[in-house]
């Protein structure tokens, strides 16, 4: 079956420190893939997805992903975080064919310190 | 507001009765789908329509949940016969449907409390 892991539940960063979160999928077919934000307060959101093609995408806010399909991962990375990325991040993944699940992590709460 | 509404925002019901829920997705999107998410999980996919064809749904859904989209517009879920185990933060999301594009837009949620 198809699962989703995120290594990390809780990060604490201080302000301009680097940020990688990790994300694993199990599936061997082809695949979308996504991080969706979730500021507290608000709706999940949109970060970054990747469909095919150049394998590390950037999003919104200075975020970028790499897809490795050889690793099975899509880690999210930020080269210095800031106060207002206090989040929770879900990493998803929807099969590109055969179906519309999608798949989502358990998140991982990201805390900042100012 | 153009984005995904869901109603109500809260519910709370007493064990054994029927809720339903309702998801007004982004007019243009085509696709629509329903998720639950319990503390600490990311959300759990339940069902998928397209248009108001259901064309996928969750093997963890039991008899007693429903949804509907009859006009392939709004769309509603129904809970028959509550359970505790059914509190949850209950999602809708929306997508167009370009090909295999999945980008889904997600509403506020209702959050159900079963006691």
């Amino acid at each position: 079956a198809q699962s989703v892991s995120q290594h990390n539940h809780h990060v604490i960063l201080s302000e301009a420190a680097s940020l990688e979160l990790g994300c694993n999928y199990s599936y061997g077919g082809t695949v979308n893939l996504f991080w969706y934000v979730q500021y507290p307060g608000q709706h999940l959101q949109l970060l970054l997805k990747y469909f095919s093609g150049d394998p590390l995408v950037k999003g919104i806010k200075g975020f970028e992903a790499e897809f490795i399909k050889s690793k099975f991962s899509f880690n999210l990375r930020k080269p210095s975080v800031q106060w207002s990325d206090t989040a929770e991040y879900f990493c998803a993944v929807t099969r590109n064919t055969g179906g519309f699940k999608t798949i989502f992590g358990a998140g991982t709460r990201l805390f900042v310190k100012a | 507001d153009t984005g995904v509404s869901q109603n109500p925002r809260h519910k709370i019901t007493k064990r054994g009765q029927n809720v339903t829920f309702r998801c007004d997705p982004i007019s243009e999107h085509n696709r629509l789908y329903w998720y639950r998410q319990t503390l600490g999980q990311g959300p759990e996919f339940l069902t998928y329509f397209q248009n108001e064809a259901q064309l996928e749904k969750s093997r963890l859904l039991s008899d007693r949940f429903s949804a509907e989209r009859p006009k392939g517009s709004f769309s509603t879920l129904e809970i028959q016969r509550t359970e505790q185990g059914d509190s949850a933060m209950y999602l809708c999301a929306s997508s167009l449907g370009l090909g295999s594009s999945h980008e889904q837009y997600f509403g506020p949620g209702t959050r159900l409390t079963v006691t």
